[in-house]
């Protein structure tokens, strides 16, 4: 089985500071996506690589960047934390085009 | 305009009373639906895959239709462990990857 793994389940930070979301996956595939979870609004694609340092932006990028250095990890940095990116925070991989997406169980992100 | 509308938003069965969910969808051209499971406090569980009209696929108490406008989500005799939200996402052909998801449904199973 696929497994998607999120380092924190958990995370309060402040206004201003820098955060860091890791996301490791075990299966050797190829894409990896970011995708913000809020009620009413559903899942939103934050941000997708789908090789080793490359990346796209997805519906909501602005206040994101990511970082994929290497094939089994995906992260996601907020440049500087605001209360508007308080939410869910959810990774996943997929093996290609029309292939599933696999997800992890997600951060629950506080911005104080 | 949303490309995947679910609906109902929400739905209360009782144990073992059939019912279908809907997700409607605008694209113009289909690489694939899925249909995914959410538990409370967990990411999306894969549950199907649909190509094609006319495609159905089965999972125990579920079942997955495709047309070339909708999918459904049979669930027959349901079993309050089935209570969870349903996820459907739709990926466009040359969308390089990308799912677009609906709002999901939130399913509540009584005993």
């Amino acid at each position: 089985d696929v497994k998607v793994t999120q380092s924190s389940r958990y995370l309060v930070k402040r206004t201003g500071e820098k955060v860091f979301l890791e996301c490791v996956q075990d299966m050797d595939h190829e894409n990896m996506f970011w995708y913000r979870q809020d009620p009413g609004l559903g899942l939103r694609l934050i941000y997708f690589s789908y090789d080793v340092k490359m990346k796209e932006k997805g519906d909501i990028p602005e206040g994101y960047s990511v970082s994929r250095e290497k094939k089994e990890r995906f992260s996601l940095i907020l440049e500087s934390a605001s209360t508007n990116q308080t939410s869910m925070y959810l990774c996943a991989s997929s093996l290609g085009q029309g292939r599933s997406q696999h997800f992890g169980d997600g951060t629950r992100l506080s911005i104080l | 305009e949303d490309q995947v509308t679910q609906s109902p938003e929400a739905l209360r069965l009782q144990e073992g009373e059939s019912s279908s969910l809907n997700c409607s969808y605008t694209v113009s051209g289909l690489r694939g639906l899925f249909w995914y499971r959410q538990d409370p406090g967990k990411g999306p569980e894969f549950l199907f895959t649909l190509y094609s009209a006319g495609e159905e696929k089965e999972k125990e108490r579920l079942k997955a239709t495709l047309t070339k406008k909708e999918s459904f989500l049979h669930i027959t005799a349901p079993k309050p462990e089935d209570s969870a939200t349903y996820l459907c996402a739709v990926q466009e052909t040359g969308a390089n990857s990308k799912l677009t998801f609906g709002k999901g449904i939130t399913l509540s199973v009584r005993p």
